[in-house]
């Protein structure tokens, strides 16, 4: 079975802090992975999608995958309040095969 | 207008009744998804299409039915609910070739 497990938080820091979000998988073969965000009561969004091994970066955030240790983070730089919300971590080549993480809640201290 | 909207947003049920879940987009995709959110639990796939004739059960089928009237609508239905159907339900779509799903806004059912 296919698992993707994160912490479910709830991750608290202060403004303008680096936020770091981690999540694990199971499956040695997915080649995709995601990060939503959803806040509360409304639908995921996409922020961050990584398929290589390394860091991307896209403004504050920055997706790491690690394929050998099976592992995925987001960094949020300077978090701000409006960041608060639910992060979705997912893997998969995408479609109907993405496994969803339960998510981390996030909240930013103002 | 949201590229993706579903009707209605929130709902409460009695057990036993069935009900309908719609869900229309303007975004031209071909590939639409239902899934459900519980606490916890993430999101779990209930049912996805990849076109108007081609239906597929997810992880979480059971008790649950789905038509795909056309490729811009697909409906969820529940034939007899139950109590631990109550869950926040949502529509997805994406293009082919393309990994990021688009989401409608939700619909929360609880079922009494």
């Amino acid at each position: 079975q296919k698992e993707v497990e994160q912490n479910s938080g709830p991750l608290s820091v202060p403004e303008g802090a680096i936020a770091s979000l981690n999540c694990t998988y199971s499956d040695r073969v997915s080649q995709s992975f995601f990060w939503y965000r959803q806040y509360s009561g409304k639908s995921p969004e996409l922020i961050m999608s990584i398929y290589s091994n390394g860091d991307k970066e896209d403004g504050r955030f920055t997706a790491q995958l690690n394929k050998a240790s099976q592992y995925v983070s987001l960094l949020i730089r300077d978090s701000q309040p409006s960041d608060s919300a639910t992060y979705l971590c997912a893997m998969g080549p995408g479609g109907f095969k993405t496994i969803f993480g339960a998510g981390t809640r996030l909240f930013v201290k103002a | 207008d949201a590229d993706v909207t579903q009707t209605p947003r929130n709902r409460i049920t009695k057990t036993g009744k069935r009900i309908m879940l719609e869900c229309s987009q303007t975004k031209g995709h071909d590939r639409m998804y239902w899934y459900r959110q519980d606490p916890g639990l993430g999101l779990r796939l209930i049912y996805y299409s990849f076109d108007v004739k081609d239906i597929n059960k997810g992880e979480i089928s059971d008790g649950y039915s789905v038509s795909r009237q056309a490729q811009a609508k697909f409906s969820l239905s529940l034939e007899s609910a139950i109590p631990n159907q109550t869950a926040l339900y949502f529509c997805a779509t994406s293009d082919v070739g393309v990994t990021e799903a688009f989401f409608g806004q939700g619909t929360r059912l609880t079922v009494v």
